[in-house]
């Protein structure tokens, strides 16, 4: 069974902080991606990135896939409040498997 | 445009009772999948589909049923409900190609059931 580990799984922060979520597999992927999920809601994608090195950027968020395609980060500049929720990532081979989540707080 | 549509919302069984979970898409997408949400263990794969017709198993497919006769639905069938299946269940879809797979243009989750059964 592939397995995603994400660390840490929980972070606590106040607003301005920089964070550095990671999400790490000994197994390959042909595309990872990361979701955020708020309460009661289902996971939304923010990004895909299919190219082993690959860096993007969405605003103050920033992936990036390992050379090897087996690990992946995601950078958060100067967090907001608003960005309080639970940060998955989810690599996929022939089907997608998720990693266990981060869950951030992000207070005032 | 609404996307993944999921029903019910909430819902609560005795031991023993079968239901369905409804989903349904109306984007066109090929893939469609099937995940329960449980705490500290992130979403883990029940059954996927990758056409009308077309099912398979993914990680915990155990107590579950689905079919797949059109691509709008892809139904989730619980057969004899126990406490074990107690989560929040999700239901998603995505595009798939024969050179690039689902997971290159992102999943199209709904909100969710949460079902507790007693």
């Amino acid at each position: 069974t592939q397995l995603l580990e994400q660390s840490p799984q929980f972070l606590s922060i106040q607003e301005g902080e920089n964070l550095t979520v990671y999400c790490n597999s000994s197994s390959v992927f042909s595309s990872l991606q990361w979701y955020r999920q708020e309460p009661g809601e289902g996971p939304v994608l923010l990004v895909t990135v299919v190219t082993g090195g690959e860096v993007k950027k969405l605003k103050r968020l920033t992936f990036q896939f390992g050379d090897a395609r087996k690990d992946s980060s995601l950078h958060i500049t100067a967090a907001q409040p608003g960005d309080t929720g639970l940060y998955l990532c989810a690599g996929e081979d022939d089907k997608l498997i998720f990693g266990t989540g981060t869950r951030l707080q992000v207070f005032p | 445009n609404a996307g993944v549509t999921q029903t019910p919302k909430f819902q609560v069984l005795k031991t023993g009772q079968s239901m369905t979970l409804q989903c349904a898409q109306d984007m066109n997408h090929e893939y469609m999948s099937w995940y329960r949400q449980d705490p500290g263990m992130g979403l883990r794969l029940i059954h996927y589909s990758v056409g009308a017709g077309i099912t398979d198993q993914g990680e915990v497919p155990n107590g579950y049923n689905v079919s797949r006769s059109t691509t709008e639905d892809f139904p989730l069938r619980l057969l004899s409900a126990a406490p074990s299946q107690t989560s929040v269940y999700f239901c998603a879809s995505s595009y798939s190609t024969g050179v690039r797979g689902p997971g290159s243009y992102g999943y199209t989750f709904g909100s969710g059931t949460r079902l507790t059964v007693v």
